[in-house]
């Protein structure tokens, strides 16, 4: 099943803080963090592991809640490089597809 | 360190035309993904290959799609006798199969396009 993320769109200034969910009805095993913008190619962020481990991007952070089945990326003091449009994807073990959720469109405004 | 390369970037067919779709993984990855982007949407996946072996093809039309990696060259994504639903960006992602993390790496895409 397909994971929903939340909010579908989000508008910030430079500086603020952003979170977005992402949820799945099926049981976790890693969720994988991905931001792209307009024609280009998705680009790696972030991905979770059940247990807890993660590994990625320096300047954003995630959670992983197993029993939820939930993950949340966390944008600090954001940047307009930061805009994009973020999807997360789950994966049922550890290796094969990703199935994505529809994306959240992040835009940072001066 | 080149990363994942597609070819071409934007191809244009016309109805009933073939496209033929190629996909070089990073340097050291066995693992390659088919996804598939239609206009503001997200990623749909569409087909799991290693070397020689389709792993998982449950995303991908049952006619006129097909895929393949062989142990030489690049993956290819054929499409036969497209049509105008077909237009989209097609990314193909790799991975090295080796990690519990099994990071994928997406290349920059080919946007087909069907008149």
């Amino acid at each position: 099943q397909q994971p929903v993320q939340s909010p579908q769109a989000v508008i910030l200034r430079e500086g603020e803080d952003a979170v977005i969910n992402c949820s799945s009805s099926k049981a976790l095993y890693s969720v994988h963090w991905y931001r792209q913008k307009h024609g280009e190619a998705p680009v790696f962020l972030m991905i979770l592991l059940k247990g807890g481990e993660q590994k990625g991007h320096e300047k954003i952070s995630a959670s992983f809640n197993e029993k939820k089945q939930q993950s949340s990326l966390y944008l600090t003091a954001s940047q307009l490089s930061y805009s994009g449009t973020y999807f997360c994807g789950t994966g049922g073990g550890s290796q094969g597809n990703l199935i994505f959720g529809k994306g959240t469109k992040l835009s940072v405004k001066p | 360190n080149a990363g994942v390369m597609q070819n071409p970037r934007h191809l244009v067919r016309r109805r009933g035309q073939e496209a033929r779709l190629r996909c070089s993984p990073m340097k050291g990855h066995s693992h390659v993904y088919w996804y598939r982007q239609l206009p503001e949407e997200g990623l749909k996946f569409m087909v799991y290959l290693q070397k020689e072996n389709i792993i998982d093809e449950s995303g991908m039309p049952k006619e006129r799609f097909s895929a393949e990696f062989p142990k030489e060259g690049p993956s290819i994504l054929r499409i036969q006798q497209v049509v105008r639903g077909d237009s989209a960006a097609y990314f193909c992602a790799s991975s090295s199969g080796t990690s519990d993390y099994n990071e994928q790496f997406f290349g920059p895409g080919t946007r087909l396009t069907v008149l």
